[in-house]
């Protein structure tokens, strides 16, 4: 099963906002509220930043955010900070039991 | 404080095999759903295998089916994944991770075991 598709980069100032989507098949960012968002910096172990589409774990600050639309879902982080540096991932559960994970997207703050 | 950590990673030769595992602090570990993900270097995540509570049921990636096998042991707190006919694809570092319901988000990793498999 191919990955769910994000774009492989994005970039933004500090202080601006950034969206990265998440786009898979109805089967799966479509078809469940059950979509998460995880961070991971350099040679470190992911960490999640948001799950069940729009919520967020203790501690996350409220610049992360998420959302979907229809088989798109979305990340967006206002007020880049330069620790927000790192790669992204969203994952999906699916209809087969499995997860599937999106091709990752790094975030640059320039 | 919830810990998960990794072992058993190292240099296998392809056709090999390998076990690693997984030992969980901080948590109920018998109440908690486990994963295994895997990230081949400079590459992104990818979702490997997971097993239930009681170890009852699991499900793969069709990359690793009828290769892997993933398993638990609530008694020592240990999550294990038994990796037979190895080959090059599967070089990567092996994160665990715990869910605590079916389609849960993965809310704790550990640090991961790097695998690599070569000649």
């Amino acid at each position: 099963q191919s990955a769910l598709t994000q774009p492989r980069s994005v970039s933004g100032s500090p202080g601006q906002s950034v969206t990265i989507s998440c786009t898979g098949p109805s089967s799966d960012v479509g078809g469940y509220g059950f979509v998460s968002w995880y961070q991971q910096h350099p040679g470190k172990a992911p960490k999640l930043i948001i799950y069940d589409v729009n919520r967020r774990p203790s501690g996350v600050p409220d610049r992360f955010s998420g959302s979907t639309s229809g088989n798109t879902a979305s990340l967006t982080i206002s007020g880049l900070q330069a620790e927000d540096d790192a790669d992204y991932y969203c994952c999906s559960y699916t209809n087969r039991d499995t997860l599937i994970f999106g091709g990752g997207t790094t975030l640059t703050v320039l | 404080e919830v810990q998960l950590m990794e072992s058993g990673g190292g240099l296998v030769q392809p056709g090999g095999s390998l076990r690693l595992s997984c030992v969980a602090s901080g948590f109920t570990f018998r109440s908690y759903w486990m994963h295994w993900v895997r990230q081949a270097p400079g590459k992104g995540l990818v979702w490997v295998a997971r097993i239930n509570s009681d170890g009852s049921s699991t499900s793969y990636a069709d990359s690793v089916k009828g290769r892997f096998t993933i398993s638990r042991d609530n008694a020592k707190n240990t999550l294990y994944l038994n990796m037979n006919s190895l080959t090059a694809g599967d070089t990567a570092v092996y994160y665990c991770a715990r869910i605590d319901y079916a389609s849960g988000p993965l809310d704790y990793w550990g640090q991961g075991t790097l695998l690599t498999v070569s000649s």
